[in-house]
């Protein structure tokens, strides 16, 4: 079946530092592809999406290319900030079916 | 203000007791969804609704129900509820013209003893 599939957390980084967080799927069709973003206590917010092959997404400094070759959608932020420490969540989902898959979330820690 | 809400935010019941947790729009949104979250496992979808009556079983859908009346309000039932359903609840609601992206609501943390 379909599934979505995170690195593992948490990750810790120094402010400025450069930020990958690997993801990729399983898909039996054509899925969106989203990140959203969970700050402590906080629900959900969307954060960047893309909708077919080859996109990007980009949103508060953060960006992510729908690669269907590599079944891949990694997010990435040159430069992150303290503020951007919170739980990053990979998810698919088909327009036509209306289900919604998350991977597992990452944990981010910025440290000043 | 765009919202969704949900209530209540916190309950702690014992197994066996009927409860509701609701969850209501204000944005005209087609699509609701229920989602619960708990450590480790991410967020995983009990039931979607992509208009008024239509319902579907997400992943996780096994000890709970839902309707959909009304384009607004999309309840999230537990008719017996059971220690394992203990954890934090979301819901969301997206518009098909916006590809979907969901609109997530505060959360119900629930605990059942």
């Amino acid at each position: 079946g379909d599934s979505v599939t995170q690195m593992e957390g948490p990750v810790t980084l120094s402010e400025e530092a450069f930020l990958t967080i690997n993801c990729t799927y399983t898909a039996t069709g054509y899925p969106s592809l989203f990140w959203y973003v969970q700050y402590p206590g906080e629900g959900l917010q969307l954060l960047l999406k893309a909708t077919k092959a080859d996109d990007k997404g980009s949103n508060k400094g953060f960006e992510a290319t729908y690669r269907k070759e590599t079944t891949s959608f990694h997010l990435e932020k040159g430069s992150v900030q303290v503020s951007d420490s919170a739980v990053y969540f990979c998810a698919l989902f088909y327009n036509q079916g209306g289900k919604l898959i998350f991977g597992q979330g990452t944990e981010l820690s910025v440290k000043p | 203000e765009a919202q969704v809400t949900q209530n209540p935010r916190y309950l702690i019941t014992v197994t066996g007791k009927k409860l509701t947790v609701t969850c209501s729009q204000n944005m005209n949104h087609e699509y609701m969804s229920w989602y619960r979250q708990d450590p480790g496992l991410g967020l995983r979808q009990i039931y979607y609704s992509m208009n008024v009556e239509v319902t579907d079983k997400g992943d996780v859908p096994e000890g709970y129900k839902v309707s959909r009346k009304e384009k607004r309000n999309f309840p999230l039932i537990l008719e017996s509820p059971s220690p394992n359903q203990t954890s934090l609840y979301f819901c969301a609601s997206s518009f098909r013209g916006r590809g979907y992206e969901q609109y997530f609501g505060p959360g119900t943390r629930l605990t059942v003893t």
